[in-house]
């Protein structure tokens, strides 16, 4: 079982419509995620972060976490050609490192 | 503020030799990690420094090193490289690393080739 896992898409929506992306992890004593932002031929860009249960919404953008699932998730409203990207979710474990995922490819058609 | 910053941009090599890489954090930013990119694996955690002291280090074998000087700026370096050493290498700073609640901010990444 791979320590955080997306799916790896591609995830395709319309202009205008919610974007759901999912994330799982392994570590149960993780306490800190986050989700990044990856445009083709660039690097990582921090969207989220989120240390407790429930959501936390940043604009256009809601991170839910779910620690007894082991779940945490990102929602993206009014979706626009812009956010076509790579989203990845990241997980610490502590000791020290970040865990991502493999990333989740979004395409949002105009 | 300036960001992290990497050089070179990109590498090209040829098997068998060693490469250095550089990474400036930002600054303030005592944390520095790394890590490899390639299209099949995804970002894989290399090793991660802290006041010139390497604090975790990924399933990478030994060939990948690395070090922090003093003014946190880092290197890491790759010997004897390997064709599958291709791939983007991502240094991302933070303030401190603590318990992972830093949030990290990555440079542009260095694109290294090995033929």
């Amino acid at each position: 079982q791979k320590e955080v896992e997306q799916n790896s898409g591609p995830l395709s929506v319309p202009e205008g419509a919610i974007a759901s992306l999912n994330c799982t992890y392994s570590d149960r004593g993780s306490q800190s995620f986050f989700w990044y932002r990856q445009y083709s031929g660039k690097s990582p860009e921090l969207i989220m972060f989120i240390y407790s249960n429930g959501d936390k919404e940043d604009g256009r953008f809601t991170a839910q976490l779910n620690k007894a699932s082991q779940y945490v998730s990102l929602l993206i409203r009014d979706s626009q050609p812009s956010d076509s990207a790579t989203y990845l979710c990241a997980v610490s474990p502590g000791g020290f490192k970040t865990i991502f995922g493999a990333g989740t490819r979004l395409f949002v058609k105009a | 503020k300036a960001g992290v910053t990497q050089t070179p941009r990109y590498l090209i090599k040829t098997r068998g030799q060693q490469v250095t890489l550089s990474c400036s954090p930002i600054s303030g930013h005592r944390s520095v990690s790394w890590y490899q990119q390639t299209p099949g694996q995804g970002l894989q955690f290399l090793f991660e420094y802290f006041s010139e002291t390497q604090r975790n280090k990924g399933n990478f074998p030994g060939r990948f090193s690395g070090r922090q000087f003093s003014n946190s700026r880092s290197e890491m370096n790759v010997s004897t490289l390997e064709l599958g050493d291709s791939a983007l290498y991502l240094c991302a700073s933070s303030t401190t690393g603590t318990s992972g609640m830093d949030i990290q901010y990555f440079g542009a990444g260095t694109r290294l080739s090995v033929l």
